[in-house]
């Protein structure tokens, strides 16, 4: 089974700050990684996917890097809509998908 | 509009058994991978399970495996998740979503399944 960790579990922040958060997965996942913003009571908001693509309707001040089995999310000049809880999820094979345990984003 | 919406939700006795639904609409629903993901109280997203556009491929978490089951009808554009063997560690929000690429770009509201007695 791949296993993803994240770090930090939490990150305190303030309004304007450049924040990463960092993924690693088990094994190779061929870039297949994708992350998530979460509200309270909400769905999951899908941010990144295929690694660093932008997915439509997304602030550009989001982005993501990485390869192999390490990953990271960006966020340029935290703004008060990004305090919440991201998620890296795999999905190298349909037969097996891992989400993170997640990142805690508050405020400092 | 993509819109999908769960339902079948509530309380479940221990070793019960429970079906949720998802109606899915805006999109051609038979294109796509559809999948159920799960969140219990004040915890993270797990994957429960995964089902090719035919219903062909069924794949599940270990947790679920054996107990759950996931199909999909593709004439009434919708998704089912049959529970069996209910424990108190399936108590979570349930939710099924949209598999692009195998990222989740559409997700339902989520329905609240609890397993107690």
């Amino acid at each position: 089974d791949i296993q993803m960790t994240q770090s930090p579990s939490t990150l305190s922040a303030s309004v304007g700050d450049r924040v990463t958060i960092t993924c690693r997965a088990s094994q190779s996942i061929n870039n297949w990684l994708a992350w998530y913003q979460q509200k309270p009571g909400k769905a999951p908001n899908l941010l990144i996917y295929k690694t660093s693509t932008l997915e439509s309707g997304v602030p550009s001040r989001f982005s993501g890097s990485g390869s192999g089995t390490e990953f990271t999310l960006t966020i340029n000049c935290l703004q008060p809509d990004d305090f919440a809880t991201y998620y890296c999820q795999q999905y190298n094979s349909y037969s097996l998908f891992t989400f993170g345990p997640g990142t805690k984003v508050d405020i400092k | 509009e993509v819109q999908l919406v769960e339902s079948g939700g509530g309380l479940a006795q221990p070793g019960g058994s429970l079906r949720l639904s998802c109606a899915a609409s805006g999109f051609t629903f038979s294109d796509y991978w559809m999948s159920w993901v799960r969140q219990a109280p004040g915890k993270g997203l797990e994957w429960v399970a995964n089902i090719k556009p035919d219903g062909s491929e069924k794949y599940y978490a270990d947790s679920v495996k054996g107990r759950f089951t996931i199909s999909r009808d593709n004439a009434k554009n919708s998704l089912y998740l049959d529970m069996k063997y209910l424990g108190a560690d399936d108590t979570a929000v349930y939710s099924c979503a949209r598999a692009k690429l195998g990222d989740f770009d559409y997700w339902g509201q989520g329905n609240l399944v609890t397993v107690s007695s």
